[in-house]
């Protein structure tokens, strides 16, 4: 699977909007861009996925560069619920069954 | 419609014993999947399952653990002769059909394996 890159960790204020990127230079023109985040002690819960157009859900938002080597998460409005690690994944559309988590984003939230 | 279930939620074992983990997918999803998280690391595949095949163990270890999806019933992720290092949280994530890229993954809530 190709690698993403993303920043350790993130602050926000709560009721901002959080922008959390992820670079995957190597993607391929297969690859789905998808997004997890794992709230403290809890399983992976899906946020968001994309192929090239950008995608609202009421979650978040993605938006993919037009080279589609790199991609924004966005949060409209923080809420302390929306502390977690943010996982950027890559999914081959014809295999590929598996997750391949990398280190993600932490977000902290601040009141 | 009840998310994907696993128990039990916390296990302790003392080195040498059995740990048996279960996994219950969601309703309708004949795919299964479990991850390990290692304390202070990310998660890592581990086994990929059908109902009565496994598909793909490329990230489970050579000895000592075996994963089963019967017919009927529950996943399961057996670790014999457990030690310290399998102290992990380990997660069931399951699909509806054949995953690629456009497929979601439902997790459940974990099962945190502790060895004394």
């Amino acid at each position: 699977d190709a690698k993403t890159t993303q920043p350790n960790s993130m602050e926000s204020n709560e009721e901002e909007p959080v922008h959390l990127p992820c670079n995957h230079s190597t993607i391929s023109g297969t690859d789905y861009i998808h997004w997890y985040r794992q709230l403290p002690s809890q399983g992976p819960e899906y946020v968001i996925h994309g192929l090239t157009s950008n995608v609202n859900n009421r979650m978040a938002s993605l938006a993919i560069a037009e080279d589609r080597k790199s991609s924004t998460l966005i949060l409209h409005r923080a809420t302390l619920r929306d502390a977690a690690v943010y996982y950027c994944i890559l999914r081959d559309g014809f295999a590929g069954n598996m997750l391949t988590f990398g280190g993600g984003t932490r977000l902290m939230v601040k009141p | 419609n009840a998310g994907v279930m696993q128990n039990p939620r916390h296990l302790v074992r003392r080195r040498g014993q059995e740990a048996r983990l279960r996994c219950s997918p969601m309703k309708g999803h004949s795919h299964v999947y479990w991850y390990r998280q290692l304390p202070e690391e990310g998660l890592k595949f581990m086994v990929y399952l059908q109902k009565e095949n496994i598909i793909d163990e490329s990230g489970m270890p050579k000895e000592r653990f075996s994963a089963e999806f019967p017919k009927e019933g529950p996943s399961i992720l057996r670790i014999q002769q457990v030690v310290r290092g399998d102290s992990a949280a380990y997660f069931c994530a399951s699909s509806p059909r054949l995953a690629g890229g456009p497929e979601t993954q439902y997790f459940g809530p974990g099962t945190r394996l502790l060895v004394l």
